[in-house]
């Protein structure tokens, strides 16, 4: 069965620092892989997305994240955090055999200090 | 192309009440998911429907919930006899068929529900 492990449901960073928000996958087929951003009061707006093409995905708002099987791995970063970044972020896998059902994880809350 | 349209977006009930939440997906898109997020959680999957047909409920509690996306008109998720531990915030999300793969599925801005 899926699963979907975020470490660190709180992490805080200083303005212009490095963010990376962990988060490791189990599946038993290759997966699909997404990341979400959810603002206060918003529905969910999706980052990024792992389709077994190039294991180094760009997103939005100058996210990335890199896929690595051998650490069933599919960790966010951004270079420097902006104050505008400052939201609850949820990683998810899917399956193609699952009927397009999503799991989530129970999200990483991203603070930035100024 | 408007967005995944829910309403209403906050919706309080005394226990024991119904309470029916709507999710008009995007245009274009025939598959619509909910999914159930309560206080300092993630999204827990409920139902996956397509047009007039459930395809995996799997998400769904055995009693007092039900789902339906009709041929016309919106998805309607709906609680019977609602209890304290209702309370929750309830995302509708939606995507075109799929094409090999999972795809991308859209969010839209959720229902809270309050039970009193």
């Amino acid at each position: 069965a899926q699963s979907v492990t975020q470490l660190g449901s709180h992490v805080s960073v200083s303005e212009g620092a490095l963010v990376l928000l962990r988060c490791n996958y189990s599946s038993s087929v290759p997966p699909y892989l997404f990341w979400y951003v959810q603002y206060p009061n918003q529905g969910l707006q999706l980052l990024l997305k792992y389709t077994s093409a190039a294991t180094l995905v760009k997103g939005i708002n100058g996210f990335e994240a890199e896929f690595k099987k051998s650490e069933t791995s599919f960790h966010l970063t951004k270079p420097s955090a902006h104050m505008s970044d400052a939201a609850e972020y949820f990683c998810a896998v899917s399956e193609a055999n699952t009927g397009n059902q999503f799991y989530f994880g129970t999200g990483t809350s991203l603070t930035v200090i100024p | 192309n408007a967005g995944v349209m829910q309403n209403p977006r906050h919706l309080v009930r005394r226990r024991g009440q119904e309470a029916r939440l709507r999710c008009s997906p995007m245009k274009g898109h025939s598959h619509v998911y909910w999914y159930r997020q309560l206080p300092e959680e993630g999204l827990k999957f409920m139902v996956y429907l397509q047009k007039e047909n459930i395809i995996d409920e799997s998400g769904m509690p055995k009693e007092r919930f039900s789902a339906e996306f009709p041929k016309e008109g919106p998805s309607i998720l709906r609680i019977q006899q609602v209890v304290r531990g209702d309370s929750a915030a309830y995302f509708c999300a939606s995507s075109p068929p799929g094409q090999g793969g999972p795809n991308e599925q859209f969010f839209g801005p959720g229902t809270r529900l309050t039970v009193l």
